[in-house]
């Protein structure tokens, strides 16, 4: 069953814009993590915030938790053409040791 | 250090068929995932190995899927016989033993079944 939920399904902005996507989970976490996947390659880990945090920043990245909300946002500020590609939250599930994947958000940067 | 391996990229066999893949983890990573990931949706765990021993195959269609990771390093998963709705990516993943968090993906296998 799907644990998190991207929205928007794709998003689409000119660069040097900033893109926010949202992830909504069902039941309680540990953890919630962000990875990126470019066309065709793998997943690629972007930044794990734990349940005890609020936000956490990596380079362009900002990350925040709302544990009452059950939701997630992941802001990239100043977006690049290589930001190009699709954004998959990752929750692990009632501490269980395994991730289930949202279903991402396509993000396309237009130069 | 070197990534995660798969081969083969790409696949395309007939329905009924039967096919594998092979990946070679990160050195060193106890644990090793395969996920199958339909196009448009998120990555789907099929299997997880903690060294050579399963740890959680509940989404494994057992009936014609089958996964091993003898010796604990590289693992093979096969389909036997291959359905038209198997066709998908199937990604394979590593982490250091007790760090499910952060997993390192290969570049996937992409199957197509006809």
């Amino acid at each position: 069953s799907q644990q998190g939920e991207e929205d928007p399904q794709a998003l689409s902005i000119q660069e040097g814009e900033n893109a926010t996507m949202n992830c909504s989970y069902k039941t309680s976490i540990n953890n919630l993590q962000w990875y990126r996947q470019n066309s065709g390659r793998g997943l690629v880990h972007l930044i794990l915030i734990r349940s005890n945090e609020r936000e956490k920043h990596s380079g362009r990245l900002r990350v925040t938790l709302d544990t009452s909300k059950k939701s997630s946002s992941l802001l990239i500020t100043a977006s690049r053409a290589a930001d190009t590609a699709s954004y998959f939250c990752a929750t692990d599930v009632g501490g269980a040791q395994k991730l289930v994947f949202g279903q991402g958000t396509r993000l396309t940067i237009n130069p | 250090e070197a990534g995660v391996a798969q081969s083969p990229r790409y696949k395309i066999i007939e329905k009924r068929q039967s096919v594998a893949f092979w990946c070679n983890p990160i050195s060193g990573h106890a644990t090793l995932y395969w996920y199958q990931q339909i196009l448009g949706q998120g990555p789907k765990l099929l299997i997880q190995f903690q060294n050579n021993g399963v740890v959680d195959d509940s989404q494994l269609p057992k009936d014609r899927f089958s996964a091993e990771r003898l010796k604990g390093v590289d693992s093979t998963l096969k389909i036997q016989p291959a359905k038209l709705e198997d066709s998908a990516v199937y990604l394979c993943a590593s982490s250091p033993r007790d760090s499910y968090n952060e997993q390192f993906f290969g570049p996937g296998t992409r199957l197509t079944v006809l």
